[in-house]
């Protein structure tokens, strides 16, 4: 089956530093790959989407010079938190979709905790 | 996100009961729908997916569309104690020239021994 693979998955940084959390399609190629947020006892929010070759579009309140996402292959992208605060704490997860299919296939997450 | 809504729970059932989770999506654009199982501090896992109109069957798990009414739901027979998890309706679509991959709020199941 389709494998993600979510790097790392905790993560605790100081506040004001910045946090490189890489996604990647381990068995298929993803031309988009999807970054979502979760707080604890909430749902998944989408805060971009990444597409190989171009910038990545994100949604509306989030902000794309604190979360930088490259996609530089059609196996990897990264989230790049910047300047960290303890807000930013959260579950971060990444998903990736295939070319021939819809369904998109879920990295572990990563758990990051800012102090 | 609003384009995807469905009831928090927590939704109860004994033991062998269907358990029966909906989920409505606000925009007709909406392409494929799929369903996702999370349990706490893990990543959700699929389910099921369905892109047609009408019952999709996956063992105990059904999957039903309605593009019309702009509802998908998911009915689980003979329910099990580890079915409980948090249920995630999930739509995909092109919004814009974007391609879009949005999450309901999730509906917690409980099945009772």
């Amino acid at each position: 089956g389709a494998v993600v693979s979510q790097h790392p998955s905790r993560v605790i940084c100081k506040s004001g530093t910045s946090v490189k959390i890489e996604c990647r399609s381990l068995d298929f190629q993803a031309t988009t790959m999807f970054w979502y947020r979760q707080f604890p006892k909430q749902s998944l929010m989408l805060m971009a989407t990444s597409n190989e070759g171009s910038k990545a579009t994100y949604e509306q309140g989030v902000e794309k010079d604190k979360f930088l996402i490259n996609h530089a292959s059609l196996t990897l992208s990264t989230l790049t938190v910047t300047s960290a605060h303890p807000e930013d704490s959260s579950f971060y997860i990444c998903s990736a979709k295939p070319l021939e299919n819809t369904e998109a296939f879920f990295g572990q997450g990563t758990r990051l905790t800012v102090v | 996100q609003k384009e995807v809504e469905q009831n928090s729970g927590p939704l109860s059932v004994p033991e062998g009961a269907i358990a029966s989770l909906n989920c409505t999506y606000s925009d007709r654009v909406s392409q494929s729908f799929f369903w996702y199982r999370q349990y706490s501090g893990k990543s959700p896992e699929l389910i099921m997916s369905i892109y047609s109109n009408g019952d999709k069957e996956d063992g105990r798990f059904t999957a039903q569309l309605n593009k019309a009414s702009q509802y998908v739901s998911l009915l689980i027979r003979d329910s099990q104690p580890s079915d409980s998890a948090t249920y995630l309706c999930a739509v995909n679509g092109v919004w814009g020239n974007f391609n879009k991959f949005y999450f309901g709020s999730g509906t917690k199941l409980n099945v009772k021994p």
